[in-house]
């Protein structure tokens, strides 16, 4: 079975620090997301990697970035945190691009305070 | 930007009576994929649709992809408790866009 692991289930830190959130996953897939999902929005793609050192925004970037050093690792960076970016953080993986079944971690709920 | 709508928001059944969740779109889709996410758990996918009018069924679970690639929805017979969760679709309109939509809360009563 796939399995997509998340650094942290839980995440309290302060505006303006900078956190990163790491996800891995054991299946050696190509693609690899980070989603943001709150009540009455869904979830929204952030940013997407397709190779090692490739990424691509998704619908709401600002604020983050990524680094993709390692096929099976994927990390989410906020510079500097702001209270709007308090969320649950999704990462997922796939064997293909955003139309192939993409697999989730567990998540990290994201409290800035 | 381009946003794929869910309805409804909520749904609350007994147990036993038939679900709909319904997802539109603006513009077309080149397919359409449906997650299911249990309480407290993370998305898990179910199906994707990418033939204009496809019909697929896992058991009580029927998911249809309408003529103009633009809708779908997703049906569930005689729901059980074990159907709760919150229900998504994802819609994708090029090779760099997937939109999920709000999703649909299911609640059922026993």
């Amino acid at each position: 079975d796939v399995k997509v692991t998340q650094s942290s289930r839980y995440l309290v830190k302060r505006t303006g620090e900078k956190v990163f959130l790491e996800c891995v996953q054991d299946m050696d897939h190509e693609n690899m997301f980070w989603y943001r999902q709150d009540p009455g929005l869904g979830l929204r793609l952030i940013y997407f990697s397709y190779d090692v050192k490739m990424k691509e925004k998704g619908d709401i970037p600002e604020g983050y970035s990524v680094s993709r050093e390692k096929k099976e690792r994927f990390s989410l960076i906020l510079e500097s945190a702001s209270t709007n970016q308090t969320s649950m953080y999704l990462c997922a993986s796939s064997s293909g691009g955003l139309s192939y079944e993409q697999y989730f971690g567990p998540g990290t709920r994201l409290t800035v305070t | 930007g381009q946003q794929v709508m869910q309805i409804p928001q909520y749904q609350h059944v007994q147990e036993g009576e038939d679900f709909t969740t319904y997802c539109n779109s603006s513009t077309t889709l080149s397919n359409i994929q449906w997650y299911k996410q249990r309480p407290g758990g993370h998305p898990v996918f179910l199906i994707q649709l990418v033939k204009s009018g496809e019909v697929k069924k896992q058991k009580r679970l029927t998911f249809q992809f309408g003529e103009a690639k633009k809708n779908s929805s997703l049906h569930i017979t005689a729901t059980q408790t074990t159907d709760v969760g919150t229900y998504f679709c994802a819609g994708q309109t090029g090779a760099n866009n997937l939109f999920f939509g709000t999703g649909t809360r299911l609640t059922v009563i026993p």
